[in-house]
């Protein structure tokens, strides 16, 4: 049963840098058929789609955030991280993980989600 | 990038009724690359249909998908009480991936 979980602070201040950590258990992040991604949901929003990263680690971002988020993965430590910098409120949201199937392109394992709140 | 608009907001009905939730599409998408989620209260969304009208593994046959170009619906021929929840669909034909604002399924 492949699971995914997030871990990070859960504030963090205005201008800083969010770093979240998702770990990887009961598949190898090493394994080529899949995209390793983030995604997050402000309060009351929709959901938005950050970043993924390939085993390989090339990267595809969204231009909307491209400029501030950098994703990377340790492939030793089976896990993929994410650093979104210079944040303000509205980055204030709960964040996902989720592994992208790559010849069809849909989330089939997710995270549980992790509130972050920017907010001094 | 291709903007997914769900309709309805809302849609209440009670169980056993008939649910036909839309997602409509500003760029054409292929059929493979528009999938569903459900989403209920604290946790985290999962996969109903891929491939606009492939059940994901372990999905009832009471969701079914259809659809194609810019139109997608997703069915579920008689609602359950544990299907009350808000119901997502996403496309990664074209980057960046997008989802539709989601559509919310109360209980009337």
């Amino acid at each position: 049963q492949v699971q995914l979980q997030e871990s990070g602070p859960g504030l963090v201040k205005p201008s800083e840098t969010l770093s979240l950590t998702c770990t990887v258990s009961g598949d190898s992040v090493s394994s080529g058929g899949y995209h390793w991604s983030w995604i997050r949901q402000p309060p009351g929003k929709g959901l938005e789609w950050i970043g993924y990263i390939y085993y390989s680690g090339s990267t595809n971002y969204n231009p909307s955030l491209k400029s501030r988020v950098t994703i990377s993965v340790d492939t030793s430590k089976n896990h993929f991280s994410l650093k979104l910098s210079s944040v303000t409120a509205a980055d204030t949201a709960v964040y996902y993980c989720a592994r992208l199937r790559r010849t069809s392109y849909y989330f089939d394992y997710w995270g549980q989600g992790t509130l972050v709140t920017v907010s001094s | 990038e291709n903007v997914l608009t769900q309709s309805p907001g809302t849609l209440s009905l009670t169980p056993g009724e008939r649910a036909t939730l839309s997602c409509r599409a500003s760029q054409s998408i292929s059929s493979s690359y528009l999938a569903w989620y459900q989403r209920r209260p604290g946790q985290a969304p999962r996969v109903l249909i891929c491939g606009a009208s492939s059940r994901a593994t372990g999905i009832p046959d009471r969701f079914s998908g259809g659809g194609s170009g810019t139109d997608f619906t997703l069915t579920i021929s008689r609602v359950e009480p544990e299907d009350f929840a808000v119901y997502y669909c996403q496309q990664y034909d074209s980057s960046p991936i997008t989802f539709g604002q989601g559509t919310r399924l109360e209980i009337k």
